[in-house]
């Protein structure tokens, strides 16, 4: 499975809105019925950590100003005000077609 | 409190071997699925391999360009796992984790990262 992300260079404005587009090359709909598609952000110099789970479904601890949607093959990640501390990169993965697990390039966000 | 804690990064030489360590606090070790993924400088998030739980056998998969190069393994007695990185070339330079499984809904938890660094 190809994951692509657009875009890959994201300038923001503080409080404004953002987002994040991810499209698979197969459809990431299992056969078990989910759809297993993960949002990650990896800050400057800290591990990752996973924002959203099987499209939608915020992790614990993720403020609730993330959200994600989508099916099939295309999915989006919003961040509906952009706070700084959201400076980072951003990447999809998909979960459905193990092994491998595949990460998209990822989003670098920056405040413009 | 969940804790994954990585070691055994460090600077060696093209062709040489690195093992590298994720010792698991706070969750049940056994029936833990856990994975290791790499961030190389310039690239992206990599994902190299998991280990499924003891209850099924601690089976591995890997990620298809490390096959046979790198291989995973666990030690429940030490609520550890391992990634052992052979033949290792300048490309395989980054930082190296541990996390708890990608498709694991009831939680998302990383290690602070090992480097690993190659270069003659």
């Amino acid at each position: 499975v190809v994951m692509t992300q657009s875009p890959l260079s994201l300038p923001v404005t503080l409080g404004q809105s953002a987002s994040i587009s991810c499209s698979s090359s197969q459809s990431l709909l299992s056969s078990d019925g989910n759809t297993y598609l993960n949002w990650y952000q990896q800050r400057p110099g800290q591990s990752p950590r996973r924002l959203l789970h099987q499209v939608s479904n915020r992790d614990s601890g993720v403020p609730d100003r993330f959200s994600g949607s989508g099916s099939g093959t295309d999915f989006t990640l919003k961040i509906s005000s952009v706070e700084a501390e959201d400076i980072g990169f951003y990447y999809c993965m998909e979960g459905t077609h193990w092994p491998p697990f595949t990460f998209g390039p990822g989003t670098e966000v920056t405040i413009k | 409190e969940v804790r994954l804690v990585e070691s055994g990064g460090g600077l060696v030489k093209p062709g040489e071997s690195l093992r590298l360590s994720c010792e698991v606090f706070g969750l049940p070790f056994a029936p833990a699925w856990l994975s290791w993924v790499r961030l190389a400088p310039g690239k992206g998030l990599e994902w190299l391999g998991r280990a499924k739980g003891d209850n099924l056998g601690g089976e591995i998969n890997y990620a298809p360009f490390v096959k046979d190069r790198f291989i995973i393994s666990r030690d429940g007695s030490k609520n550890t796992l391992f990634l052992q990185l052979n033949s290792l070339k300048s490309e395989d330079a980054g930082v190296y984790y541990c996390t708890t499984d990608p498709n694991w809904a009831d939680g998302d938890f990383w290690g602070q990262g090992t480097q690993v660094t190659v270069s003659s």
